[in-house]
């Protein structure tokens, strides 16, 4: 089994960053994925990593380190508009088929103010 | 443009009742997945298919069927064996060469009236 912890919530100032850490416990490992979900919405991805370090995507960036069992996601020059849950989702145990199913955490809701 | 559907978008079942979810994916998707969501939640697998006619239970199965009789399409039953159904349920599909990210649908919202 594996866990997926993140934070509930966070604030944050319109223009500056933030960083939203997740950490897993897992007995295997097929990458992690972070979502930005609207309320009332599906979420859509992010980003995926699968090698520790960063991968940087625009204003978001995804960090990992398997060893530490640690992501984060970067959100750089916020906006309201990134106002949302981001959710991260864990590697999992493989599904019968050969594909695996990630376990998603509960979301962290970020609040973006003036 | 290729894209998962869900429908309807708001659903009202009365206490009793079986209410089913549609999906329907044209992205040639072989896997699609059912999610539901309640408030402070992340999201909890129900049930996945990986080819047709071929379908798993996943966390939370119980109260709930689904079928995959056509590639394109995986419709999620709410029996009335399940005891809380209101909440906001997902349908998923992804590829399943390689690791790909999820394409969700826009969701239904399920209230028991």
């Amino acid at each position: 089994g594996q866990n997926i912890d993140q934070p509930t919530e966070m604030t944050a100032t319109e223009g500056a960053i933030v960083q939203i850490n997740c950490t897993y416990q897992t007995s295997g490992f097929n990458g992690l994925f972070w979502y930005q979900q609207h309320a009332g919405e599906a979420p859509t991805f992010l980003s995926y990593n699968v090698l520790d370090g960063l991968e940087e995507k625009g204003r978001f960036s995804s960090f990992l380190s398997r060893s530490k069992g640690y992501s984060y996601l970067l959100l750089k020059e916020l906006q309201m508009k990134d106002s949302a849950s981001y959710l991260c989702a864990g590697p999992a145990e493989g599904a019968s088929g050969g594909s695996y199913i990630p376990t998603f955490g509960r979301g962290t809701s970020l609040i973006v103010h003036p | 443009d290729g894209g998962i559907t869900q429908s309807p978008k708001y659903l009202f079942r009365k206490e009793g009742q079986n209410v089913t979810l549609s999906c329907e994916q044209n992205l040639n998707h072989d896997a699609m997945y059912w999610y539901r969501q309640d408030p402070g939640q992340g999201l909890r697998l129900i049930y996945y298919s990986q080819i047709v006619n071929d379908f798993q239970k996943g966390d939370i199965a119980e109260g709930y069927s689904v079928s995959r009789e056509k590639k394109e399409s995986f419709p999620l039953t709410v029996t009335s064996a399940q005891k809380n159904p209101t909440a906001f349920y997902l349908c998923a599909s992804t590829a399943l060469e390689g690791v790909n990210g999820y394409t969700f649908g826009s969701g239904t919202r399920l209230t028991v009236v």
